[in-house]
């Protein structure tokens, strides 16, 4: 089965204490890219990568971390997170990073307090 | 900058009735338009799309046509049901090809037997 998969989906820590959320697409995928959820504000995106070893900053990239080694790995790293990274995190992927074709696939999110 | 603005939920309908939720954009250059739907505990999925202007995307009884004279993407249903119950996103695609999509807030809409 297509997908992307996210873990942890729940996850529930303290300031500084760095972690990392995993994101792995099964679709031989070469565009990959983080969001966040927050009420009111759509989705905002963190980081993207258009390929292996391509990452590049999104909307809203301050606090976090990405790493795109394999194509289908695209991790999101907090180094010392805060209560304003408390939000709903989701992973994203397309066949190609070409806006108007390309369709967005979507993991099923990972929730994210930072007490 | 791209933004895309949609009105504010819940909406809540009764099963049956007709659905419209508003979508406007403003944007550079001729984006393509997104319907996304995100059902309780899931991820986004796209429900629909149009690439050009007048073009009319079509999905599970939902239309919405692409109109750049008002810069507008509204969606529309004729009959919902309770299974429509969720939050749609109206979204654009960037002219940067990195960004692949602008969203709305999104909208909650509650549907009741």
């Amino acid at each position: 089965e297509a997908q992307v998969t996210q873990n942890p989906r729940y996850l529930i820590t303290v300031t500084g204490k760095k972690l990392t959320v995993t994101c792995s697409q099964n679709m031989n995928h070469e565009y990959m890219s983080w969001y966040r959820q927050d009420p009111g504000l759509g989705l905002r995106q963190i980081y993207y990568s258009m390929n292996v070893e391509v990452t590049d900053k999104g909307d809203v990239p301050e606090g976090y971390k990405v790493s795109r080694k394999e194509k289908r790995n695209f991790p999101l790293i907090l180094e010392s997170p805060s209560p304003n990274q408390t939000s709903l995190y989701f992973c994203a992927s397309s066949i190609t990073g070409t806006p108007r074709t390309g369709e967005l696939f979507f993991g099923e999110g990972s929730r994210l307090t930072v007490l | 900058g791209d933004s895309v603005t949609q009105m504010e939920g819940p909406v809540t309908l009764s099963e049956e009735a007709f659905l419209t939720i508003n979508c406007t954009y403003t944007a550079t250059g001729y984006p393509s338009l997104f319907w996304y739907v995100q059902y309780p505990g899931e991820g986004l999925q796209l429900l629909l799309k149009a690439t050009k202007a007048d073009d009319k995307g079509s999905n599970k009884g939902f239309e919405a046509t692409y109109r750049k004279e008002t810069t507008s993407f509204h969606l529309e249903k004729g009959s919902v049901q309770v299974s429509d119950s969720a939050v749609y996103f109206c979204a654009l695609s960037g002219n940067n090809a990195g960004n692949m999509l602008t969203f709305g807030g999104g909208t909650r809409l509650m549907v009741k037997p």
